[in-house]
């Protein structure tokens, strides 16, 4: 299988812990997202990666949350004292920019299932 | 402003048939993308169809098609000979810019459920 990969895929943690999540993006993919879905809506970005470089940062990305792609392969997500209001399903995305390119399109992972008692 | 409207929380289809699920759009840039996905129950974002901006003819994917009218900012989604594995939520997506800006912006999703 080589599409986005996403571990793990759910993780119950209690209120004030830090938690990590990881995304292995498509191999030949330069360009990485993380997105945050709450029940009954639609994803909302959060921050996005091209190579190693942290490009743009959503305002939803509190101190508290952390991102990183060290060698522009994997990425990190990391939520440090976890708030029940940050259950949520975390996606992570990514796609292929060539130059000029519009279609970007972005090709998901399965998600991480977040929930804080 | 909300830039991504879907206006059908809930639709349901007799199988076989075609249905069709509306989206609309707010944008002052003229160079954009807009994206249809499906989510199944087990969480998976999956990527059906993408019409840009300046294409002249609308999108089309094996069963999905995009009706693109860009003068009323819409971009409904058709589903044609519905089959009991779509039901699922379908969520429609804009990306603003010529690929330099990269976001997407989802909409609410519209339920869809294919009857027997």
């Amino acid at each position: 299988d080589t599409g986005v990969s996403q571990d793990p895929r759910h993780k119950i943690t209690k209120r004030g812990q830090n938690v990590t999540f990881r995304c292995d993006p498509i191999s030949e993919h330069n360009r990485l997202y993380w997105y945050r879905q709450t029940l009954g809506q639609g994803p909302e970005f959060l921050t996005y990666f091209q190579n190693e470089a942290q490009l743009e940062k959503s305002r939803l990305l509190s101190d508290r949350f952390s991102a990183e792609r060290p060698k522009g392969s994997f990425s990190t997500l990391e939520i440090q004292r976890t708030e029940q209001g940050d259950s949520a399903m975390y996606l992570c995305a990514s796609s292929q920019a060539r130059g000029q390119v519009v279609d970007d399109t972005q090709y998901f992972g399965p998600g991480t299932r977040l929930t804080v008692l | 402003a909300q830039k991504i409207t879907q206006t059908q929380p809930g639709m349901f289809v007799q199988e076989k048939e075609a249905v069709t699920l509306d989206c609309t759009y707010d944008t002052s840039d003229p160079s954009y993308g807009l994206f249809w996905y499906k989510q199944p129950s087990s969480g998976e974002m999956i990527f059906l169809i993408y019409q840009g901006s300046y294409d002249q003819q609308n999108a089309t994917e094996g069963r999905y098609s995009l009706n693109f009218q860009k003068a009323r900012k819409s971009a409904n989604l058709v589903i044609s000979a519905s089959q009991l594995g779509d039901s699922a939520m379908y969520f429609c997506a804009m990306r603003e810019g010529a690929g330099g800006y990269n976001k997407l912006i989802f909409g609410a999703g519209t339920r869809l459920a294919v009857h027997p």
